[in-house]
């Protein structure tokens, strides 16, 4: 079955850096997009990132433009999320998600891993 | 505020029937793209329930059911259980802001 774990979460200072992963299992990893989604404390879902099947291609919320990297390794089928700058604003669970085989509007997310926490904090 | 608007909250008793709103614009919902509609409980993967306004996942009950017409989407859940007490959110493309967009979500409460 489809497995998607994040990893890489924690508690980091401001304008610090921190890298999630996410490991993908039970598909053919470097067939679909992939997304990077958060939910701060009592809001809601924002999309974060996404990246395209074959790494050519990347698109960031505004939010997080400039500071965030999205990236993957389709020899290991994980995916990257390197967060630089953080910001308290950053403090949220991040999701990784799946979606179609190409970068789409009318793209949508099949499965989801169940998050890590990442906490900006002096 | 959220581009897509959802009531912040819903209530209902087993067995009813309950719709969530998600309401848009011109240049989401209205422009064509499609809705798609996920649960969030606590502690678990956010699950896919609703994809391209209307379409249930396998493995999805066919109690839950989804719509679009003009700039709205709903989404319907029809024998309410209380295993159905959840966040739910819809989904769309906005053309003017280049992004995927998310509702505000709806925290549904069976009594």
């Amino acid at each position: 079955q489809v497995l998607l774990v994040e990893s890489g979460g924690g508690v980091v200072q401001p304008g610090r850096s921190l890298r999630l992963s996410c490991a993908a299992s039970g598909f053919t990893f470097s067939n679909y997009a992939m997304y990077w989604v958060r939910q701060a404390p009592g809001k809601g879902l924002e999309w974060v990132a996404v990246i395209s099947d074959d790494e050519r291609s990347e698109y960031y919320a505004d939010a997080v433009k400039g500071r965030f990297t999205i990236s993957r390794d389709n020899s290991k089928n994980t995916l990257y999320l390197q967060m630089n700058s953080l910001r308290a604003e950053d403090t949220a669970v991040y999701y990784c998600a799946r979606g179609l085989t190409v970068i789409s509007s009318r793209g949508y997310f099949d499965y989801w891993g169940q998050g890590t926490l990442v906490t900006v904090s002096s | 505020q959220s581009v897509l608007t959802q009531p912040p909250s819903l209530s209902g008793a087993p067995g009813q029937r309950v719709t969530i709103s998600c309401t848009g614009s011109s240049s989401n919902i209205g422009a064509g793209y499609d809705v798609h509609w996920y649960q969030l409980l606590p502690g678990t993967a956010p699950k896919l329930l609703i994809y391209g306004n209307s379409n249930r996942p396998s493995g999805v009950p066919d109690r839950f059911s989804g719509s679009k017409s003009g700039t709205s989407a709903s989404l319907a859940i029809t024998g309410l259980q209380a295993e159905d007490e959840a966040d739910y959110y819809c989904q769309s493309y906005d053309n003017s802001l280049n992004v995927v967009l998310f509702g505000g979500g709806t925290k549904l409460t069976v009594l």
